[in-house]
């Protein structure tokens, strides 16, 4: 089967580090993905993770380790306008995406 | 550059009745896509279509239907809607499948069936 799990809701102090951690069980996997989706918006595209190891892009970092089913999104220097869901989806060859339920993040000040 | 084209941006339909989601994309992109989401929980693939005439069905395709006439456009068909299909559906295209192709979303649209 397919499954993606991710925490659904974490809170976090504007300047802070926040890590989302998402796990997957897939079948063909290809890749992973992380989508940020602010409140009655479209999900919009952050990184992905072909091969294991570390993307950083800016204050974004996105980690894979495709022998563990595991892949993590950091978030540094937060602001409040990172607060949204985050999405974690696998890229599947020839079966699109499936994608995690997401995770809310809430930045206070 | 518009990208991908929802329309309408809100529903609401009566049981029995039906409708059809309009998608459109300006970027050449041969393969589109019909996600709904429901509160909490991730966005679940409806249909999904690799090139112009050529359409499959995702997770959830029961009650909908789609057809890919030309490139651009990618229309999603509710027949008989029911209280289910109350959900919000976002359409969205990619250049290809490759392991690093992202996908460009529509705006989405609201949808309420009572």
């Amino acid at each position: 089967g397919q499954n993606i799990d991710q925490p659904t809701e974490m809170t976090a102090t504007e300047g802070a580090i926040v890590q989302i951690n998402c796990t997957y069980q897939t079948s063909g996997f290809n890749g992973l993905f992380w989508y940020q989706q602010h409140a009655g918006e479209a999900p919009t595209f952050l990184s992905y993770n072909v091969l294991d190891g570390l993307e950083e892009k800016g204050r974004f970092s996105s980690f894979l380790s495709r022998s563990k089913g595991y892949s993590y999104l950091l978030l540094k220097e937060l602001q409040m306008k990172d607060s949204a869901s985050y999405l974690c989806a696998a890229s599947n060859y020839g079966q699109n995406f499936v994608f995690g339920p997401g995770t809310r993040l809430s930045v206070l000040p | 550059n518009a990208g991908v084209t929802q329309t309408p941006k809100f529903r609401i339909l009566k049981i029995g009745q039906s409708m059809t989601l309009q998608c459109t994309q300006d970027m050449n992109h041969n393969y589109m896509y019909w996600y709904r989401q429901d509160p909490g929980m991730g966005l679940k693939l409806i249909y999904y279509s690799v090139g112009a005439g050529i359409t499959d069905k995702g997770e959830v395709p029961n009650g909908y239907n789609v057809s890919r006439s030309t490139t651009e456009d990618f229309p999603l068909r509710l027949e008989l809607a029911a209280p289910s299909q109350t959900s919000v559906y976002f359409c969205a295209s990619s250049y290809s499948q490759g392991a690093d192709e992202k996908l460009f979303f529509g705006s989405g649209t609201q949808l309420s069936v009572l």
